[in-house]
Formats: structure tokens, C-alpha cells, sequence
């Protein structure tokens, strides 16, 4: 079945650091990919998302690039601030008969000033 | 605006008792999801609903139940048979057929067993 692995968390950031957390992805097919991002007590907000390989997802100076070869889509970001401190999900979808989304377990985030 | 509102944002439950959380979308989706988040483990899907009078067990959907009356709603009942109910649950929506676009979720409501 589809799976999607992230790293562990916490990761923890100095303010302006360069942020990567990766997500690699088991799927049958071509899977449409997505970060999702949870701030404390919320829901998840999509961040961004990538429909074919090598396609690029941005939003709010964060990035992911498709990459089929790899099966990864990894979340990057040249300068983090203190209000990026959340957790993240990497998800995908197969298209299968549930028409579900899989999650990653998600990533803790922290960002010190 | 359109969204999803789940209330309420936090509910206490008496052991043995049912409670019923609410989950209500204006988006015009015909897909809805349940989801429990606990530390740790990621999001995990209880039920999901595609239209309306239907809807399908996912992974966990023991001591569970929900009904879909209503394009709209998508409330979950959590039981007395749920062993463990301490969490925080997630409503979503999505438009069926189109998860490519993903999900729009609700803000959630945190249930605690006292």
C-alpha cells in the first residue's frame, strides 16, 4: 500500500538557519504529492503541493520539487523565521477508491530567535 | 467564506458516556473524512464519506460511528466501546475525485476522557 516516511522530529532551527525535512514516498502509479502545516491547536493549512514529477511547489518561501527518480519530496526553505515553528505532514495521493490522502507521521518544528 | 467549522473545540467525556462532534462544511464538497491525531502517530483515518447516505470505515473506525444526512454534515459519534478516546479529531473535506487538490480541513476538536 501507499506509505510516506518523514524525518523524525524535532528538528530545531536558529532564526534564519536553512531548513530541510524530507519525505520520501511508496505509491503505486504517479501520486500527486503535498506538504501540510499545523500550528498549535489548528487544523492543517496546505502549504504546498506538486501534481507530476519534477514539478516545483512554493508558498511563503517554501519549496518541493517532485522527484520520481528519488521518490522523495523534500521541504525546503532558505531562511526560517520564528513563526515557522509548527508541524509539518508530507502526504500523498494515489487516486485509490478512498480517494484518500496517506499521511507521514509529521515533523515537529522549532525555531529559537 | 467557505470552510469547515468543527465543534466544539474541546469536549469532555464521562467514561461510558457517547459524545458527538460536529462537523459542518459551506465548500460544496461531496467528499468528507474523519481523522484522529495522537502525539506521535501521524493523523489516522476513522471514516470517510463520499456522498451522502454512504460512507466507509477506514483504519480505525472501532467505536466509532458517523452519519452523512446531509451534503454538509459529517458529525462523529464516539462511543462508549471506544477504549481509548483521548484525542484530537479532524474533520476534511475534499472535492470527490479530485484529491489531486487535497484536503480543506477543519480546526478540530481536542476530546479528553474524565
Amino acid at each position: 500500500g501507499d506509505s510516506v516516511t518523514q524525518m523524525e522530529g524535532p528538528v530545531t532551527l536558529s532564526e534564519e538557519a536553512f531548513l530541510t525535512i524530507n519525505c520520501t514516498y511508496t505509491a503505486t502509479g504517479y501520486p500527486s504529492l503535498f506538504w501540510y502545516v499545523q500550528y498549535p491547536g489548528e487544523g492543517l493549512q496546505l502549504l504546498l503541493k506538486a501534481t507530476k514529477a519534477d514539478d516545483k511547489g512554493s508558498n511563503k518561501g517554501f519549496e518541493a520539487t517532485y522527484r520520481k527518480e528519488t521518490t522523495s519530496f523534500h521541504l525546503e526553505k532558505g531562511s526560517v523565521q520564528v513563526s515557522d515553528s509548527a508541524v509539518y505532514f508530507c502526504a500523498l495521493y494515489s487516486g485509490g477508491g478512498a480517494d484518500g490522502l496517506t499521511f507521514g507521521k509529521g515533523t515537529h518544528l522549532i525555531i529559537q530567535p | 467564506d467557505g470552510g469547515i467549522t468543527q465543534s466544539p473545540k474541546y469536549l469532555f467525556r464521562k467514561e461510558g458516556q457517547n459524545v458527538t462532534l460536529s462537523c459542518e462544511q459551506n465548500l460544496n464538497h461531496d467528499a468528507m473524512y474523519w481523522y484522529r491525531q495522537d502525539p506521535g502517530q501521524g493523523l489516522r483515518l476513522i471514516y470517510y464519506s463520499q456522498i451522502v447516505n454512504d460512507f466507509q470505515k477506514g483504519d480505525i473506525a472501532e467505536g466509532y460511528s458517523v452519519s452523512r444526512e446531509k451534503k454538509e454534515s459529517f458529525p462523529l459519534t464516539v462511543t462508549s466501546a471506544q477504549k481509548n478516546p483521548t484525542a484530537f479529531y479532524l474533520c476534511a473535506s475534499s472535492i470527490t475525485g479530485q484529491g489531486v487538490y487535497g484536503y480543506t480541513f477543519g480546526s478540530g476538536t481536542r476530546l479528553t476522557v474524565v
